[in-house]
């Protein structure tokens, strides 16, 4: 199993492009999540999912899009990126009552 | 209001001396605690979660609901206990409630 994957690692966008991060796990997990972390913050939650077709805000959602279509896939979209969307994403997975698996991380830098 | 505090954000001991990394939480109901680590430029993993009451790594962690309180501890830290610790709190769904994280640095 390769768990959890993300990409890509790093990137790079300019102030109002759009992206997307990838997220996919062969687990069967039904549930998956997005967090943004940055230093002294901690990882805060952006968006999470129940199961296909079912996604909810967390925390900090503004200036993000999930969708959940399948099982495997939690793909982010940043609409119009921002300087303040520069930090380190990582997408999880779990089971309910499950420990959550985490993605190696997405490194985003806006400039 | 749901919230994690670790109050500490670096911790540093030398080899060999004990470690207590804080974590306090806010929460109503009966809550799920963890504790997760992150070593340099790798993904979180599990280190141990307050249900299974398990030592991972020579850590243990023991929930104390009247001060609301789940510290990490290890009597003998290791060069290689060095990372960042995070303390998380199931908020149901698949959602969690992370603090600020902890820096330990265990010098030799």
């Amino acid at each position: 199993n390769a768990g959890v994957t993300q990409t890509p690692k790093f990137q790079v966008l300019k102030t109002g492009q759009s992206m997307t991060l990838q997220c996919a796990q062969d687990m069967n997990h039904e549930y998956m999540s997005w967090y943004r972390q940055d230093p002294g913050m901690g990882l805060r939650l952006i968006h999470y999912s129940v199961g296909a077709g079912i996604t909810d805000q967390g925390e900090v959602p503004n200036g993000y899009n999930v969708s959940r279509s399948t099982t495997e896939d939690f793909p982010l979209r940043l609409l119009s990126a921002a300087p303040s969307q520069t930090s380190v994403y990582f997408c999880a997975s779990s089971s309910p009552t499950l420990e959550q698996y985490f993605g190696p991380g997405t490194r985003l830098t806006v400039t | 209001a749901q919230r994690v505090t670790q109050p500490e954000k670096l911790l540093s001991v030398f080899k060999g001396a004990p470690v207590e990394l804080k974590c306090n939480y806010s929460y109503s109901g009966s809550p799920e605690l963890f504790w997760y680590v992150q070593y340099s430029r790798q993904r979180l993993q599990l280190l141990l979660r307050h249900i299974s009451r398990e030592s991972i790594k020579g850590f243990t962690a023991d929930l104390n609901k009247g001060e609301t309180s789940f510290h990490l501890k290890k009597p003998f830290a290791q060069e290689e206990d060095s990372a960042m610790y995070y303390c998380a709190l199931d908020n149901q769904g698949g959602k969690l409630i992370f603090g600020q994280g902890t820096e330990l640095s265990v010098k030799p």
